[in-house]
């Protein structure tokens, strides 16, 4: 069955620090990745999307993610958080013949001042 | 707001009773999704829809659940004879499908109905 891990439940770094979550994801099949955050009180929204062409894509707030096939990763990064960094961030991996999203559990990201 | 709406975003209800959510897609979306998520875990999918056929359902969807997107439009998400084990966010997004080639999608979510089952 195809599966999304991420590596970190829980991340707690200070405001500057840089960010990087990982994300792995098992499907051998062409991928269409995505991350989404979720701050507190509101909905998911879309980060970022790797569909094809560059690996390496911007997405918004400054955040970026590779996309390493050989690896079956998708890691997300930010060179320096802020405190409105604070949120939930799910890895997503949508197989191109699927419909669904397969979500990671998410990881909780706590930005100190 | 033209984003995907859901109501009610709160639910409490008793063992055993029925309750209904809907989903209102954004305008012109052709597919509409349904999640669950529990604390501490990522979205589940449920079922999803393509205008107004069913394309897929989740193992997770027990005959106690259903779904319906009679025009093509909104959709509505009923669990019949609810348990506590139904007790979760739903959430609902759209998508617009479009491309021959490489098909791209990306998924806008609601803010969710949040279900409590006593």
């Amino acid at each position: 069955a195809q599966s999304v891990s991420q590596h970190n439940h829980h991340v707690i770094l200070s405001e500057a620090a840089s960010l990087e979550l990982g994300c792995n994801y098992s499907y051998g099949g062409t991928v269409n990745l995505f991350w989404y955050v979720q701050y507190p009180g509101q909905h998911l929204q879309l980060l970022l999307k790797y569909f094809s062409g560059d690996p390496l894509v911007k997405g918004i707030k400054g955040f970026e993610a590779e996309f390493i096939k050989s690896k079956f990763s998708f890691n997300l990064r930010k060179p320096s958080v802020q405190w409105s960094d604070t949120a939930e961030y799910f890895c997503a991996v949508k197989g191109d013949s699927w419909g669904k999203l397969q979500f990671g559990a998410g990881t909780q990201v706590v930005v100190t001042p | 707001d033209t984003g995907v709406s859901q109501d009610p975003r709160h639910k409490i209800t008793k063992r055993g009773q029925n309750v209904t959510f809907r989903c209102d897609p954004i305008s012109e979306h052709n597919r509409l999704y349904w999640y669950r998520q529990t604390l501490g875990q990522g979205p589940e999918f449920l079922t999803y829809f393509q205008n107004e056929a069913q394309l897929e359902k989740s193992r997770l969807l027990s005959d106690r659940f259903s779904a319906e997107r009679p025009k093509g439009s909104f959709s509505t998400l009923e669990i019949q004879r609810t348990e506590q084990g139904d007790s979760a966010m739903y959430l609902c997004a759209s998508s617009e499908l479009f491309g021959t080639g490489v098909r791209v999608e990306t998924q806008y979510f609601g803010p969710g109905t949040r279900l409590l089952v006593l």
